[in-house]
């Protein structure tokens, strides 16, 4: 079975660009959420997706945006690219909306120069 | 209130002996305590993970133990070996949400 994919593994962009990280979740999760890792940190909450609505938002700027497809993967948006979100962006799936068991994929390292 | 906090931040164990990571949390709206295990470049994976209705679950060499009083939770690795060697991450979430809060993460290395 395959697991959580996301792409691309990395990327490179410049201060001012936008970028769009993929994912697609297990087979048969309907949740989708988004999260940033900074070197050296505990992942941060960015979005939740749940049957292609979003269910929740984590404390991060108008820049990031999001979207689920009606086969439940996912897009994450970054526009105005800064320094800061030089980071790894992490996909998770779920089965349910709610405190289910969440599983991770192998993220996408953004460097943002 | 929406933190949760993860001791030691490193951790050097002999091979064999066992690995112990504490967290602490202040929402008593958490009801769901996973602990995750990150390897350099690559997602955190799922361990195993706790609900507030016992105290304890084991699963293979590793353990989690929980004090709803105390609003700790600990992870106890038996065994400990080098291919243990990660950052270990716990987390927690509420009812009603999917979102994850975070540790701060404990990397462990275990010597041969």
């Amino acid at each position: 079975d395959a697991g959580v994919t996301q792409s691309p593994t990395h990327l490179i962009k410049t201060r001012g660009q936008h970028v769009t990280l993929r994912c697609s979740p297990i087979s048969g999760h309907k949740s989708v959420s988004w999260y940033q890792q900074v070197l050296g940190q505990g992942p941060q909450f960015i979005f939740q997706y749940y049957e292609k609505e979003e269910r929740g938002r984590g404390n991060f700027p108008d820049r990031f945006s999001a979207r689920q497809f009606p086969n439940y993967s996912s897009e994450l948006n970054v526009n105005a690219l800064l320094l800061g979100d030089s980071a790894l962006y992490l996909c998770a799936s779920s089965l349910g909306q709610q405190n289910t068991e969440a599983f991770f994929g192998q993220g996408t390292r953004l460097t943002v120069v | 209130q929406q933190q949760v906090k993860q001791s030691p931040q490193s951790l050097i164990v002999q091979k064999g002996g066992i690995s112990i990571i504490n967290c602490a949390y202040e929402n008593t709206a958490f009801d769901y305590f996973p602990w995750y295990q990150q390897f350099p470049g690559k997602g955190p994976a799922l361990l195993i993970a706790i609900r507030p209705d016992v105290s304890e679950k084991k699963e293979g060499r590793f353990t989690i133990s929980f004090n709803k009083s105390a609003k700790q939770f600990s992870l106890h690795i038996m065994d400990s070996q080098p291919g243990d060697s990660a950052t270990y991450f716990c987390a927690a979430s509420s009812r009603g949400a999917q979102k994850l809060v975070f540790g701060q993460g404990t990397r462990l290395t275990i010597n041969p």
